[in-house]
Formats: structure tokens, C-alpha cells, sequence
């Protein structure tokens, strides 16, 4: 079954530094989307991505984020500058044609800063 | 704005015993209604999902949830669980191109 991947699983960061999570979508999936889940806490909707822009955004997704198609296939998240508070899983999620599908998400990415 | 409130933190239950875990949601329009699972270490994988149609729904790892519109439920049930079962679950739904999820549950599962 096509799966969603994330790349790295484990990323380690200096506060200040700039970060970029990578997600590979399901490959005929139109619609994307980042989530954040603090340790211990609810899974967090960051923002949905659709016909290259931003569909929706939540408070959370502020100046420092930033979401991007460079290609075909990819999907990033880039962190300008990493707060101690970022530390958190990144979850990528696609889904198809329609908002009403379900998102299919992938492994996340475990994002420390230090 | 919508909002999912799983009633339940923690829900301990022995082996091949049935289990239920409450969510219920509040939105102004209609949504879809996700239960997802989270083993350790893992991310997020569906359940099952309302969309519409029959108020009954079955997913796999013979899990069942039904949604009940006029209490704005969608608890999930399984008849007999097994330590395997034990993991965090999420219910989520979803309008407007965003899901919203609940607090979770952890599910316990013990011999």
C-alpha cells in the first residue's frame, strides 16, 4: 500500500538554526498537510496545502514557517529559527481529490532543539 | 470553529474484554468523523471514518464506531481487544481542509 514518508525520522537542531522537513506524499495525492504534536499533547493541525499555496493555517503556523512543493514528489516544512518550543513530532499527511478523504499521515519526524 | 472532546485520558481493560472510547464533537456544519491509532513511536494511522451513509462504520482490526448526530458522538468500540490493541487513539474531524483532534486515549490493554 503507498505510503506517506518522512525524512529524517530524528533531527537535531541548535536553537536559532534554521530547519527543513522532508515529506514524499502519496503520488496521487493533491492535498497536503503539516501537524505538530508536542510531547504528550493533541495532534496539532499547522497548515493545508493545495494547487501549490496555502490552503488553510492555523495561529500556530506564524513568520517563522514556511511550506513548499520544490518538485514533483516533495513536500517541506522549513523552520526559520528554531525556538526551544518547536521541539515537537512533525506529522505530513496527503490525501486525494477531495477535502472530504480521508489524510493518510506519515511516520514523523522528531524535531529537538537544543 | 469545530472541537473534538475524548472523554476519556486513559482506559485500562483486561484481554478479550469489550472496550468503548467516547468522542464527542461540536461543529456549526457538517463534518467527517475520524478515529485514527498511534502505536509508540509511530505516527498516525486511520481506523475507520464517517463520511455518510450508514451511521455504523467498521474499520480494521475489527473496530466499529457509530456516529450519532443528534448527541454529536462518534465513540469507537471493539467487542474483544487484545494486548496488541494497546496504543493512543485519536477521534479527529475533519471540514474545511483541516482535521481537529481530540485529546486521545490510551488504551491499556492488560493480560
Amino acid at each position: 500500500e503507498p505510503e506517506v514518508t518522512q525524512t529524517p525520522s530524528h533531527q537535531v537542531t541548535q536553537m536559532g538554526q534554521e530547519v527543513i522537513l522532508r515529506c514524499v506524499p502519496i503520488s496521487n495525492h493533491l492535498y497536503f498537510y503539516w501537524y505538530r504534536q508536542i510531547l504528550g499533547q493533541k495532534v496539532e493541525f499547522l497548515v493545508s496545502f493545495y494547487n501549490n499555496e496555502i490552503s488553510e493555517k492555523s495561529e500556530i503556523f506564524d513568520d517563522q514557517f514556511s511550506v513548499e512543493r520544490p518538485d514533483g514528489s516533495n513536500f517541506t516544512l522549513k523552520i526559520r529559527s528554531t525556538k526551544l518550543e518547536d521541539s515537537a513530532m512533525y506529522f505530513c499527511a496527503s490525501s486525494e481529490v477531495s477535502w472530504n478523504q480521508p489524510q493518510h499521515f506519515g511516520d514523523g519526524t522528531r524535531l529537538s532543539i537544543l | 470553529a469545530q472541537s473534538v472532546t475524548q472523554l476519556d485520558s486513559q482506559v485500562p481493560v483486561f484481554e478479550e474484554a469489550p472496550v468503548e472510547l467516547r468522542c464527542n464533537y461540536s461543529s456549526s456544519v457538517s463534518v467527517y468523523l475520524f478515529w485514527y491509532v498511534q502505536y509508540p513511536n509511530q505516527g498516525l494511522q486511520l481506523l475507520l471514518k464517517y463520511l455518510s451513509g450508514s451511521t455504523l462504520v467498521k474499520g480494521i482490526n475489527g473496530f466499529e464506531a457509530e456516529f450519532n448526530k443528534s448527541q454529536t458522538s462518534f465513540h469507537l468500540r471493539k467487542p474483544s481487544v487484545h494486548i496488541s490493541d494497546t496504543a493512543e487513539y485519536f477521534c479527529a474531524v475533519f471540514n474545511a481542509g483541516k482535521s481537529t483532534f481530540g485529546d486521545g486515549t490510551t488504551l491499556t490493554v492488560k493480560p
